[in-house]
């Protein structure tokens, strides 16, 4: 069966840095994607990996090993208002999106 | 670019009666449009697939008799809620997905999503 696997929640201060791993085992991939989402909001995308290493996008970065079927999501200089839950995704063989149950992260003063 | 609209944000029905959400694609032509639920501090689930012009394809579980997926055009696709009951209380949430120039194969782009509560 496709499956993704990622931390229930997290807890981490503001100013500091937090790492949410993202573990899949699917049927083909063509990619990964990381979306954020407010409580109450619809969720918005923040990054997508197809090859291994890692992609920066300004305080964000994802990382992707496809031969381990991991992925990490870094977020540095944490804000409150990067609370929020994170979505980890993968595009399988039919270019299905199979969702992670989310990470809540917590920021703490 | 890439907006979604859905209408209505928040809707508040009777027992019985059928509610009709709609999910547009404002600046772009959506392939494909994808329609989810999602329980308080659960993740998103897919409820269906559709492409414009054909039948939706719905996960299994999903009764589609019940929900009634039409997709007229590729910029709208509706979902109809019939008969609603109140375990059909949730956060409905459409996205679209184009090729896009990056090449990402299925960027999906989410509406703000739509609350049912059903009394």
């Amino acid at each position: 069966g496709q499956n993704i696997d990622q931390p229930t929640e997290m807890t981490a201060t503001e100013g500091a840095i937090v790492q949410i791993n993202c573990t899949y085992q699917t049927s083909g991939f063509n990619g990964l994607f990381w979306y954020q989402q407010h409580a109450g909001e619809a969720p918005t995308f923040l990054s997508y990996n197809v090859l291994d290493g890692l992609e920066e996008k300004g305080r964000f970065s994802s990382f992707l090993s496809r031969s381990k079927g991991y992925s990490y999501l870094l977020l540095k200089e944490l804000q409150m208002k990067d609370s929020a839950s994170y979505l980890c995704a993968v595009s399988d063989s039919n270019y299905q999106l199979i969702w992670g149950a989310g990470t809540k992260l917590i920021i703490k003063p | 670019g890439a907006v979604v609209s859905q209408h209505p944000s928040r809707v508040i029905c009777k027992s019985g009666t059928s509610v009709k959400i709609e999910c547009r694609s404002l600046d772009f032509q959506a392939t494909t449009m994808f329609w989810y639920r999602q329980f308080p501090k659960q993740s998103l689930m897919l409820m269906a697939t559709s492409n414009e012009g054909s039948k939706a394809t719905y996960e299994q579980g999903v009764e589609k008799d019940k929900f009634l997926i039409n997709h007229a055009s590729l910029t709208l696709s509706t979902l109809t809620v019939t008969s609603a009951h109140p375990e059909d209380s949730s956060f409905y949430i459409c996205s679209a997905s184009v090729l896009s120039p990056s090449g990402k194969p299925n960027e999906q782009f989410f509406g703000p999503g739509t609350r049912l509560t059903v009394l």
